[in-house]
């Protein structure tokens, strides 16, 4: 099984920063990989997928690269409205089996 | 307009049964790879079983033999039978529609929460 890993855990940040999380693979996805947020008593939403492509009606502040084994999203500048927990997922295999990283939460600093 | 409701969710004591289902809207899931993804309290995001368009399906290890994913074509509806539940399959329970062109988890329902106890 393809095992995601995200870091850091946590990370404290404040409105207006760049903001970088890091999602690797235990082996190579391509750019099998999409970014979901989640904020507390909500259900996931799909930010990105195909590694770097906004899902609909995503702001361009978010954006997402990389292939292979590392992966990356960036918020160009923190909104408030974006703390909240992000997760990787992967979907390579074929048929695909899907799994996800265990998350990477933004607070306040 | 695309519409995932989750529903049968509730309290059940070890070794016991639920059916959960996903009544959906605005999409023919025959067409679709569905999963039922679970969020434990305080925990990460596991997708748990997926029925792919053909009607393949597919397990995690932890709940292979135990649960069922299952679809009924003509009410646009998406089944998850527990059975023989433990513990540690207390959990949100999420039905998502994946998006066939990219295999992003593009409509989520709102959850139904199961609780194993006794």
């Amino acid at each position: 099984e393809i095992v995601m890993t995200q870091s850091p855990a946590t990370l404290s940040v404040s409105p207006g920063e760049r903001v970088t999380l890091s999602c690797r693979a235990s082996q190579s996805v391509n750019s099998n990989v999409a970014w979901y947020q989640q904020k507390p008593g909500q259900a996931p939403r799909l930010l990105i997928y195909g590694a770097s492509s906004r899902a609909t009606g995503i702001p361009a502040r978010f954006s997402g690269s990389g292939s292979g084994t590392e992966f990356t999203l960036t918020i160009s500048s923190l909104q408030s409205e974006d703390l909240a927990v992000y997760y990787c997922q992967q979907h390579y295999n074929w048929p695909p089996r899907y799994t996800f990283g265990q998350g990477t939460k933004l607070e306040i600093k | 307009e695309v519409q995932l409701v989750e529903s049968g969710g509730g309290l059940v004591q070890p070794g016991g049964s639920l059916r959960l289902s996903c009544a959906t809207s605005g999409f023919n899931i025959s067409n679709n790879y569905m999963n039922w993804v679970r969020q434990a309290p305080g925990k990460g995001l596991q997708c748990v079983a997926v029925v792919y368009s053909g009607g393949s399906t597919d397990y995690a290890d932890s709940v292979k033999g135990r649960f069922t994913i299952s679809r009924d074509n003509s009410k646009n509806t998406l089944y998850l039978q527990m059975n023989s539940l433990r513990a540690e399959d207390t959990a949100v329970y999420y039905c998502a529609k994946v998006n066939m062109a990219h295999n992003g988890f593009d409509h989520w329902g709102q959850g139904t929460l199961v609780t194993v106890s006794s």
